[in-house]
């Protein structure tokens, strides 16, 4: 069965350093979801791709926070520089249009630790 | 614009119990409403989605949820919890309004007792 792959699983850094997350998505799938799970709280969009276009960004924090999806398939998103508050579950997400009941399927997650 | 309200943080059952988490939405137009599951540092897993084709919807691991429009819920049972349903449970909603884009429930831990 296929499945969003994503890397690392686990990774602490220091505040002030840069990290990044990988996410390779559903072969197919057009869409791309990165999203920030605080602990003990539901998924929080990110930023939205369709393809190698971003759709919605609006609750990036374009300070720190960038991503890309440089060819459609696979995808980046960083983090320069982290800060304490940045300590949570990022979660990558595909589903193979947008909009329209389309299910989205997850990735096993990054769950980052800023110290 | 589109939310949804998951009632109880934590709801607490007895082995062979029925399950009922709770899920109320908000929405101006018709919405798409599902149910994910979590398991400790995993993804999210869907359980079971509405999409206008019928009230009653039947998912995985004998999970079922019935959209109630008059009462903005979705919520989402289980006639006999297992162990292994212990877990956290999101309740989404989307829907034109809000671009297709998902908004999610703060969640419910399930506790599963033996």
């Amino acid at each position: 069965e296929a499945e969003v792959a994503q890397s690392p699983r686990y990774k602490i850094t220091e505040k002030s350093q840069a990290v990044a997350f990988w996410c390779d998505p559903i072969s197919g799938h057009a869409t791309l979801y990165w999203y920030r799970q605080i602990l003990g709280q539901g998924p929080e969009l990110l930023v939205q791709f369709q393809d190698e276009s971003v759709v919605d960004d609006s609750q990036l924090p374009k300070d720190r926070f960038s991503a890309e999806r440089l060819k459609g398939v696979d995808s980046t998103l960083k983090i320069q520089p982290a800060e304490l508050g940045d300590s949570a579950m990022y979660l990558c997400a595909s589903s193979y249009l947008s909009g329209q009941g389309y299910e989205q399927y997850f990735g096993p997650g990054t769950r980052l630790t800023v110290t | 614009a589109q939310s949804v309200t998951q009632l109880g943080s934590h709801v607490s059952v007895s082995e062979g119990a029925l399950v009922l988490l709770r899920c109320n939405y908000s929405s101006s137009v018709p919405p798409y409403l599902f149910w994910y599951v979590q398991y400790p540092n995993q993804g999210l897993q869907l359980l079971l989605k509405y999409t206008s084709a019928a009230t009653l919807v039947k998912g995985i691991n004998g999970f079922e949820a019935e959209f109630k429009k008059s009462e903005t819920s979705f919520h989402l049972t289980k006639p006999s919890a297992h162990m292994s349903d212990a877990a956290e449970y999101f309740c989404a909603v989307s829907s034109s309004g809000g671009s297709y884009i998902p908004t999610f429930g703060r969640g419910t831990s399930l506790i599963v007792h033996p």
